[in-house]
């Protein structure tokens, strides 16, 4: 079955500092996997989708992810926070045609 | 291109009545996924439909619930006798073919508060 665990139900950083978001993930098989960002009330927004390439995926707005097999992690980071990035953040699997979320990271920037 | 459409934005509904939640894919997509985003909660998969087919609904709640595809127009869920526990905001996706590597692209969401 297919499972992602967000490790941390908050995250709170000061804008131009870096960001770490984490996620990890149970699979019976090689996933494709899928950070989402949801602003409030709107929509979900991809950011970055890993799909057995490049185990190094970069996004939009400057997010990336690092696909890590032996430690079955896919960690969103950004090397600086902006104001605009808070919001609430989902890792996503696959699971036979229908995505899996994790429970969300809700991402708090201080200026 | 417009991306997804949902309507409406915003539901009110007592209990016992009905609700109907519609959604637009994107043009060329054939594809439409239902989820449900309870507060504080994230996303699980209600429901997965093609054109006139479900193709998969266990996530859908045995009763009550209901989804349709129509060969044209949008994709309806169908919500019989609100209860206050069905109070969400529900997610359409569309995606242009099948596959675990193809991204779903997302509506803004109808957001259901039943009274």
């Amino acid at each position: 079955a297919q499972s992602v665990t967000q490790l941390d139900s908050h995250v709170s950083v000061s804008e131009g500092t870096p960001v770490l978001l984490r996620c990890n993930y149970s699979s019976s098989y090689s996933p494709s996997l899928f950070w989402y960002v949801q602003h409030p009330n709107k929509g979900l927004q991809l950011l970055l989708k890993y799909t057995s390439a490049a185990t190094l995926v970069k996004g939009i707005n400057g997010f990336e992810a690092e696909f890590k097999k032996s430690e079955t992690s896919f960690h969103l980071t950004k090397p600086s926070a902006h104001m605009s990035d808070a919001a609430e953040y989902f890792c996503v699997s696959t699971g036979f045609q229908k995505l899996v979320f994790g429970t969300g990271t809700r991402l708090l920037v201080s200026p | 291109n417009a991306g997804v459409m949902q309507n409406p934005r915003h539901l009110v509904r007592r209990r016992g009545q009905e609700a109907r939640l519609r959604c637009s894919p994107m043009k060329g997509h054939s594809h439409v996924y239902w989820y449900r985003q309870l507060p504080e909660e994230g996303l699980k998969f209600m429901v997965y439909l093609q054109k006139e087919n479900i193709i998969d609904e266990s996530g859908m709640p045995k009763e009550r619930f209901s989804a349709e595809f129509p060969k044209e127009g949008p994709s309806i869920l169908r919500i019989q006798q609100v209860v206050r526990g069905d109070s969400a905001a529900y997610f359409c996706a569309s995606s242009p073919s099948s596959g675990d590597y193809n991204e779903q692209f997302f509506g803004p969401g109808t957001r259901l508060t039943v009274l």
